[in-house]
């Protein structure tokens, strides 16, 4: 069974860092491209992120560029969200999803749970 | 990039209902078009890709139209654990990957 767990959130100061980890099971992890997904109270969901499944190339959404840093252990079937000078808007469950592909499509599934953060003082 | 914009933002419907959510991209996307269920405290769920293919183990009262720029979800007789909130997403032009704002489909 397809399996993706999240770790790491919690409340931060504006300003501070804060890394995320999501652990794969079920599938041959370094198969496919990995993405987070974050959704802030009220609003809908905002891509993050992706990095290929060699872990060569990564895309951030211009929000995140430079703050945030995502990675890949294929050794040990994780992702992370390594995120720097947090702000409030940044606060958000954050989700780590598998990018589906076939025939030229893609789509995010599975997604984990989720992990809460809150950027606040 | 592409903008997605959902209509309506939200609804009211019965059970057994036939209920439509509309999905319209700022530019030609093809049929690079998903859509997503979340229920409150739950994982996101994939029920359609590529605007019209249903996801493995999704119901068959759930079906997708479109290509180009315009796009609908329809679920055919609303069931009580279809009451959540749908989300369309294009992967036609990434990055960014976007998704529509969401419809909040609640009981009437």
């Amino acid at each position: 069974q397809v399996h993706l767990v999240e770790s790491g959130g919690g409340l931060v100061k504006p300003g501070g860092s804060l890394r995320l980890s999501c652990a794969a099971s079920g599938f041959t992890f370094s198969d496919y491209y990995m993405s987070w997904i974050r959704q802030a109270p009220g609003k809908g969901l905002e891509w993050v992120s992706y990095i290929t499944h060699s872990g060569s190339t990564m895309h951030y959404a211009d929000s995140v560029k430079g703050r945030f840093t995502i990675s890949r252990d294929n050794a040990n079937n994780s992702l992370y969200l390594q995120m720097h000078s947090l702000r409030a808007e940044d606060t958000a469950v954050y989700y780590c999803a598998r990018r589906g592909y076939s025939d030229g499509y893609n789509w995010f599934d599975p997604w984990g749970q989720g992990t809460l953060v809150t950027v606040s003082s | 990039d592409i903008q997605m914009t959902q209509s309506p933002s939200s609804l009211s419907a019965s059970v057994g209902d036939r209920v439509t959510i509309t999905c319209r991209a700022s530019q030609y996307i093809s049929n690079y078009l998903n859509w997503y269920q979340r229920k409150p405290g739950k994982a996101p769920k994939l029920l359609i890709f590529a605007a019209s293919s249903l996801q493995s183990g999704v119901p068959s009262r759930f079906s997708g139209t479109g290509s180009g720029t315009d796009f609908t979800l329809t679920i055919s007789s609303l069931q009580p654990e279809d009451f959540a909130t749908y989300y369309c997403q294009q992967s036609y032009s990434t990055p960014p990957e976007t998704f529509g704002q969401g419809t909040k489909v609640e009981i009437k």
